[in-house]
């Protein structure tokens, strides 16, 4: 069980691209959450999706910000027009029941983004 | 009123010694309270967790105390060693949806 890859682990990217992040939960697990940590400060929630779905995207930017879990393949946090606030650790965790957050999320190492 | 504030940001404690770090929260609607680990360049892990019926939970050298109506919890981590050294953070969730976290506390242990 090779547990929640994220890839890539540091990503640089300059202001105006598009980053895009991806998140393979572990095997068997449907629901995805992704967090942002900003430096020494603690993770924020960002979205919570199921295959296909987004439940939650209540701690998403309004803008330049977008996830998908689709049926196949992993799920991809896709950040538009990328400025220097949006350097950060973002962290997907996945679980096996709906009540992730209960029973303890199993959380990725994280993708540093870094915009330049 | 989703928010978890965590004291002390940092701590620094000999080998052996006991380290504690606090936690309060404002919504009464949090049913539960997990502990994560943090080691540089990785993901959080969680450690132990805990439910508002109980006061208290051990496992191992890890202690949660639990003060439902103060709205705090701590964690104390007993003889502390030097592979505890990382990045705790408390955080709670509201009938086990997303987690709101505190904001870190960075735990040295000194050999």
């Amino acid at each position: 069980n090779a547990g929640v890859m994220q890839n890539p682990r540091h990503l640089v990217r300059r202001r105006g691209q598009e980053a895009r992040l991806r998140c393979s939960p572990m095997k068997g697990h449907s629901h995805v959450y992704w967090y942002r940590q900003l430096p020494e400060e603690g993770l924020k929630f960002m979205v919570y999706l199921q295959k296909e779905n987004i439940i939650d995207e209540s701690g998403m930017p309004k803008e330049r910000f977008s996830a998908e879990f689709p049926k196949e393949g992993p799920s991809i946090l896709r950040i538009q027009q990328v400025v220097r606030g949006d350097s950060a650790a973002y962290f997907c965790a996945s679980s096996l029941s709906a009540a992730g957050g209960l029973y303890g999320y199993t959380f990725g190492s994280g993708t540093r983004l870094t915009v330049v | 009123q989703q928010q978890v504030k965590q004291s002390p940001q940092s701590l620094i404690v000999q080998k052996g010694g006991i380290s504690i770090i606090n936690c309060a929260y404002e919504n009464t609607a949090f049913d539960y309270f997990p502990w994560y680990q943090q080691f540089p360049g990785k993901g959080p892990a969680l450690l132990i967790a805990i439910r508002p019926d109980v006061s208290e939970k051990k496992e191992g050298r890890f202690t949660i105390s639990f003060n439902k109506s103060a709205k705090q919890f701590s964690l104390h981590i007993m003889d502390s060693q030097p592979g505890d050294s990382a990045t705790y953070f408390c955080a709670a969730s509201a009938a086990g949806n997303k987690l709101t976290f505190g904001g870190g506390t960075r735990v040295l242990v000194k050999p």
